[in-house]
């Protein structure tokens, strides 16, 4: 079946610019998770939706990000006036969000660079 | 979470058995060891798991010691594909704000 998919794959933007960056994830996943990945670092923790909860905003690193998620589908990834400092590649995930382990499924990334 | 900490790189020849160790020695009673791996230019993708028994499927096996404050994961049979890097994880597995934290990995070099 489809997995977690992401657009646009590349992202080139001027410093200033906002960017809205989309995620689909696998159909009937509950949980939705937004991670950034500099070049050459491990995974950031952003943000975390389960369902109709209150998203778990405690990994955004400052007030220019936002994400929303309507209902249990897509989810857009919003950074305001950008700095080069955003550049990296953003990842998706999603899992069935079910008490216990939930393995989590990853879509391939959007690669932002901020000029 | 516990922090874990891992080689930055190892190599293997193709066909042999990789092992690539992980160190938590600050790992909880509730926290599961958790091993994804990173391909060039893709998402992580799930490797195994486990608490504190051994683990073993068809892609890996996981060898958790007893006091739990290391384990190893094990690719028995190293092919090209597998290099990557590999991300080592301990956090408490549940449903609610499952978020992971991944530190630098391992990169594993598969070599012909």
């Amino acid at each position: 079946g489809a997995g977690v998919s992401q657009s646009p794959s590349n992202k080139v933007t001027e410093k200033g610019k906002d960017v809205e960056l989309r995620c689909d994830p696998i159909s009937g996943h509950t949980a939705l998770y937004w991670y950034r990945q500099r070049l050459g670092q491990g995974l950031e923790f952003l943000i975390y939706f389960q369902g109709n909860s209150a998203p778990d905003k405690s990994g955004l690193p400052s007030d220019r990000f936002s994400a929303e998620r309507t209902g249990e589908s897509v989810s857009t990834l919003t950074i305001q006036r950008t700095q080069q400092e955003d550049s990296a590649v953003y990842l998706c995930a999603s899992s069935l969000g079910g008490a216990g382990w939930d393995e989590q499924y990853f879509g391939p990334g959007t690669r932002l660079t901020v000029t | 979470d516990a922090k874990t900490t891992q080689p930055t790189s190892m190599d293997c020849a193709e066909g042999r058995a990789a092992n690539l160790p992980c160190n938590h020695s600050t790992i909880s009673g509730n926290e599961y060891v958790y091993w994804y791996r990173q391909i060039h230019s893709q998402g992580p993708q799930y490797i195994i798991h486990g608490l504190k028994n051994n683990e073993t499927n068809e892609m890996a096996s996981l060898i958790i010691t007893e006091d739990r404050k290391s384990s190893t994961l094990i690719l028995p049979h190293a092919t090209l594909r597998d290099t990557a890097v590999y991300y080592c994880i301990v956090r408490v597995s549940t449903g609610a704000n499952s978020k992971l934290t991944f530190g630098k990995g391992i990169t594993l070099s598969v070599r012909p």
